[in-house]
């Protein structure tokens, strides 16, 4: 696999925070990104994607964007709740063949 | 909206023995599925694409006789894990593509345990 999986890091942050996830991925060829929301013994959910060509998306309380140059991306989750506790993973996909290669995965805590 | 279906969800079995997985498109028609294993607190590990009526193209590192892939329909892609011993205990996931589309759908994961 191309994703090397080690133990999750871990944000912990007050409800009703903004919360900023961070990913780096490999590919500077890949040109469409997607972050997912992973619960226990669950499969990904997605949340939001982007395109290489934009380098901000919004949605309902999340944003990401996109930095090319630095190959990096971020999740914003705005007001955050108990239920976003879960692992947050950004995935590259490559158009051709729609592979998705996986980050690391981030595990959020929401406190209340 | 599109669902992919796995099943089992959960799955024990002995040293040795092989177990088959399904991964279903319930209401697409999916030319590629994807095969993934995640260990516990680590991420998701891309072991193979799937693509209707050809063979599957394995990731390195990943055994095409041990882990099995069979994509016989438009909807059904099996992983079959041979003579699994319990290192082979992990959470498996598919995802599919639906034809004519770019969006990529995830099943809810298979946990298979190795005793």
């Amino acid at each position: 696999g191309e994703s090397v999986g080690l133990h999750l890091p871990t944000l912990s942050v007050q409800e009703g925070d903004n919360s900023i996830i961070n990913c780096a991925y490999s590919n500077s060829a890949s040109d469409y990104f997607i972050w997912y929301k992973q619960e226990s013994g669950k499969g990904p959910q997605f949340i939001i994607d982007i395109r290489s060509n934009m380098d901000k998306r919004q949605g309902q309380r999340v944003t990401v964007l996109l930095n090319k140059t630095v190959k990096h991306l971020s999740l914003q989750i705005a007001a955050t709740q108990p239920g976003d506790s879960a692992v947050y993973f950004c995935a590259e996909i490559d158009t051709g063949g729609f592979k998705t290669i996986f980050g690391a995965g981030t595990r959020l805590f929401v406190k209340a | 909206g599109a669902v992919v279906s796995q099943h089992p969800s959960r799955v024990i079995c002995k040293s040795g023995t092989s177990v088959k997985i399904e991964c279903r498109s319930l209401d697409f028609q999916a030319t590629t599925m994807f095969w993934y294993r995640q260990f516990p607190k680590q991420s998701l590990m891309l072991m193979a694409t799937s693509n209707e009526g050809s063979k599957a193209t394995y990731e390195q590192g990943v055994e095409k006789d041990k882990f099995l892939i069979n994509h016989a329909s438009l909807t059904l892609s099996t992983l079959t894990v041979t003579s699994a011993h319990p290192e082979d205990s992990s959470f498996y996931i598919c995802s599919a593509r639906a034809f004519l589309g770019n969006t990529i759908y995830f099943g809810e994961g298979s946990w298979l345990t190795v005793v």
